[in-house]
């Protein structure tokens, strides 16, 4: 089976502008997470996503936002960036949620 | 915030040596579960153990739970340098299915 795949890999913004990273799933896994990590707030849950709904929701500005479709394929989307926003977002699949979790590369963002 | 942390936050053994991290959290969970991460990638599914566990053993790997000290362990046996790497917790509470990480523990295993 092919792993989680995420796009792109690396990513330089601007401050104000607006992001969408991209996410597949392992096939047959309908559950899919989204994670900021940063140097200094280590590993922060942003939302899940279960048959295109979104289940859980971390402690995020209304900036960030995500969907699923169909296909169980995810992307997430953050507006009006700040520098801050400067991290490694890593997505994460698994069959069900709460299970284990079978994370992609992360794509690097660095908000200039 | 972050449910779990993680003591040491940075540990430094010699290759053969055995590793011991440890993990606390404050709610009550369905399983916790230990992850490991290279050097800013992709995170690492080692080892489940659910709440009516106490131990249970993968490889060089032995995970212990203590529910009434809401605290867990990982030991990593005969460790080698590519086990060099951060090591995570990750709890899933009783009354969801999100898994909330601790802040790490950074090993590094000396050839």
């Amino acid at each position: 089976k092919a792993g989680v795949t995420q796009t792109p890999r690396y990513l330089i913004k601007t401050r104000g502008q607006q992001v969408t990273l991209s996410c597949s799933p392992i096939s047959g896994h309908r559950s899919v997470s989204w994670y900021q990590q940063t140097p200094g707030q280590g590993l922060q849950f942003l939302f899940e996503y279960f048959s295109e709904t979104q289940r859980n929701k971390g402690n995020f500005p209304g900036r960030f936002s995500g969907r699923q479709f169909s296909n169980s394929r995810s992307e997430m989307n953050v507006s009006t960036l700040e520098l801050g926003d400067s991290a490694l977002y890593l997505c994460a699949s698994s069959l069900a949620g709460g299970h284990e979790q079978y994370f992609g590369p992360g794509t690097r963002l660095t908000v200039t | 915030s972050q449910q779990g942390e993680e003591d040491p936050q940075a540990l430094s053994i010699q290759e053969g040596e055995n590793a011991t991290m440890n993990c606390s959290y404050k709610t009550s969970i369905n399983n916790l579960q230990w992850y490991r991460q290279n050097s800013g990638r992709g995170l690492v599914h080692l080892i489940l153990i659910r709440s009516n566990e106490r131990e249970k053993h993968s490889g060089r790997l032995r995970v212990t739970l203590d529910t009434s000290k809401k605290s867990s362990s990982l030991l990593i046996t005969a460790s080698r340098a590519a086990d060099t790497a951060s090591y995570f917790c990750a709890t899933r509470e009783t009354s969801g299915s999100r898994l909330t990480f601790g802040e790490g523990t950074q090993l590094t295993v000396n050839p």
